[in-house]
């Protein structure tokens, strides 16, 4: 089945910075791949997702690229706020049809 | 944000009884799915559901069952709770399978003494 792996898992930095979290996978029939971000005691919410066919993502200050060749994909975060705090999950579409996440990227923008 | 309840939202039980969490969703999505999370582990699957009565096992089913009678419920069951079933359990909806957007619920606390 698909692996997929994810650092660093705690990321500080400061208010305005760039904020980058990497992501292998495993399964090279994987061809979705969503970014999860989870505010403490709620549940995951989707941010940002890239399919196969696409190298590169935008949206706003958020943007995620994909190298199939390599089998990694990233997500950036520019200009980032304290209200990015929180904790980012990839995940990966395998051949299961079945997603499979990262353990999660602790992030924390101070003031 | 997606029209998905879980219930109940913290759960504290003794080892050997049974427990039931149940996902509740308004969106008429035919997918269904129950993850735990554990720190260090990230969401794992235990079972997922792709339509009435129509359910299959994920990566962490042991210790657990699901039934789903209707299209807006899935009920996930332990049936004798054990300690490292203390966790916290996510419900997912989905229209698709896989590639299209998975919503997820805000989570029910259980806690195994």
């Amino acid at each position: 089945g698909e692996n997929v792996e994810q650092h660093p898992s705690t990321l500080s930095v400061q208010e305005g910075d760039s904020a980058v979290i990497k992501c292998t996978y495993s399964d090279s029939a994987s061809n979705y791949f969503p970014w999860y971000k989870q505010e403490l005691g709620k549940g995951p919410q989707l941010i940002i997702d890239i399919r196969s066919n696409v190298g590169e993502k935008k949206d706003q200050r958020i943007a995620v690229t994909l190298n199939k060749t390599a089998k990694h994909f990233s997500l950036h975060i520019t200009e980032t706020q304290p209200e990015d705090s929180a904790v980012y999950f990839c995940a990966g579409r395998g051949s299961n049809y079945k997603l499979t996440f990262g353990k999660g990227t602790l992030l924390t923008v101070n003031p | 944000d997606a029209g998905i309840t879980q219930s109940p939202r913290h759960k504290v039980t003794e080892t050997g009884t049974p427990v039931t969490l149940r996902c509740h969703q308004t969106e008429n999505h035919r997918y269904m799915y129950w993850y735990r999370q554990d720190p260090g582990h990230g969401l794992r699957l235990i079972h997922y559901s792709y339509g009435v009565k129509d359910t299959d096992k994920g990566e962490v089913s042991d210790g657990y069952s699901v039934s789903r009678s209707k299209t807006e419920d899935f009920l996930l069951t332990l049936e004798s709770a054990t300690s490292s079933q203390t966790s916290v359990y996510f419900c997912a909806i989905s229209e698709s399978d896989g590639a299209a957007e998975q919503y997820f619920g805000p989570g029910t606390r259980l806690t195994v003494t």
